[in-house]
Order: C-alpha cells, then structure tokens, then sequence
C-alpha cells in the first residue's frame, strides 16, 4: 500500500523557519517525481514545488521561490521542503504527493499543518 | 501562467440529481486535466485523469470530458458519498488548480 506521511509543521513565527518531511512507503520512491502542495485554511489548493526522481531538477511556484527549497533523499525514501523566511500568508496544510507518469497526482499524504504567527 | 476558473462556487442538490462542473482553462491545456475530490479533513483524492480517464476504483457514475480549454465533470446520479469540495487541475505547464466547487445537499 502506498503510504505518504508528512512531518514537521508546527507553530513559528514570521521571518522563522521550518522543514518539513515526507515519508514515503509501498513504492519504488526513487521512480517518482514528487510535489508540495498547499492548503490554506478554508481555501483551495495551491502548488507548491516540484522535484524529478533524481532531484535534479526543481520547479517553484512565484509565491515561495527564493525562500523555499525542495529536495530528497532516495536513500530514505524521504522529500524534504526547507521553509525560511516565513510569512503568514504560508499559514496552511503542506501536503507531499506523488507525481503520476501523466504528471497528475495519484496519491497524497494527509498533510502537516504549518502555522505562521506571532 | 496558467489560470483555472471553476463553476459554480457551490452547487446545492439532492441525492440522485446529475450534476455537472465546469473547469475552464485561461489558455489551451490539450486533455492535461484532472478531477479530485477532498471531503472536510482529508487529502484529495484522484478521479479523473487526462480530462476524461476515470482513476481505477473510482464510481463509474463519475465522468469526464472537454479538451483544450472548456472541461466537465459529471456525476450521473449523486449519491451521499459525493457530497465534498471538487477542483480541477492543469498539468499542461506547472500545476494549477481551479478555486473549487463544494456540492452540498439540498
């Protein structure tokens, strides 16, 4: 059974940082390109970052490029996003998921909430 | 960039009601469209890929059509279990989702 299972998140405050992780199980990880994707409450999803199966390339979305690095471990079957300079618009649920050949989603984690506050 | 309009915002119906949502796309995005469904307090969950493949497992009272920028999706005969927030997405350039249509009861 695929399993994605987020980590990480928590309460910071605004200009602090945070990484979060992404387990990944019950597949050949290192075959995927991953994503993060978020959620603000109450709100719609939002792409976040990619990253290919080798981790040689990355995509951002404008909203967090500069600030935001993704990367992976496929020794440990692991996706990392490295947050700083954090802002309270990041407030939200970051969820990891695994990227489809057809470059769809066809599986998420239940996500890791990230709280930006003072 | 990429941008997703879905309509409407909220769609009341009934069980049994064939509802339809409408996903359109700023540019052309060929068929590089998917439907997932999230209900309160969980992930997403994949319907439909490629703008008219249903996922495996997936209702067959589930379908979808469109290409290039107009796109539905239509659920023949809702059921109790459907009653959530659905989004589009294009996966033509980057990712982008549409605002979401949540589908309540009557």
């Amino acid at each position: 059974e695929v399993q994605l299972v987020e980590s990480g998140g928590g309460l910071v405050q605004p200009g602090g940082s945070l990484r979060l992780s992404c387990a990944a199980s019950g597949f050949t990880f290192s075959s995927y390109e991953m994503n993060w994707v978020r959620q603000a409450p109450g709100k719609g999803l939002e792409w976040v970052s990619y990253i290919s199966s080798s981790g040689n390339t990355v995509y951002y979305a404008d909203s967090v490029k500069g600030r935001f690095t993704i990367s992976r471990d496929n020794t440990k079957n692991s996706l990392y996003l490295q947050m700083n300079s954090l802002r309270a618009e990041d407030t939200a649920l970051y969820y990891c998921a695994r990227v489809a050949s057809g470059k769809y989603y066809s599986e998420w984690g239940q996500g890791t909430l990230v709280t930006v506050s003072s | 960039d990429i941008q997703m309009t879905q309509s409407p915002s909220t769609l009341s119906a009934s069980v049994g009601d064939r509802v339809t949502i409408t996903c359109r796309a700023s540019q052309s995005i060929s068929s590089w469209l998917a439907w997932y469904q999230q209900k309160p307090g969980k992930a997403p969950k994949l319907l439909i890929y490629k703008a008219s493949s249903v996922e495996s497992g997936v209702p067959s009272r589930f379908s979808g059509s469109g290409s290039g920028t107009e796109f539905t999706l239509t659920i023949s005969s809702l059921q109790p279990d459907d009653f959530a927030t659905y989004y589009c997405q294009q996966y033509n350039s980057y990712w982008t989702f549409g605002q979401g249509t949540k589908v309540e009861i009557k």
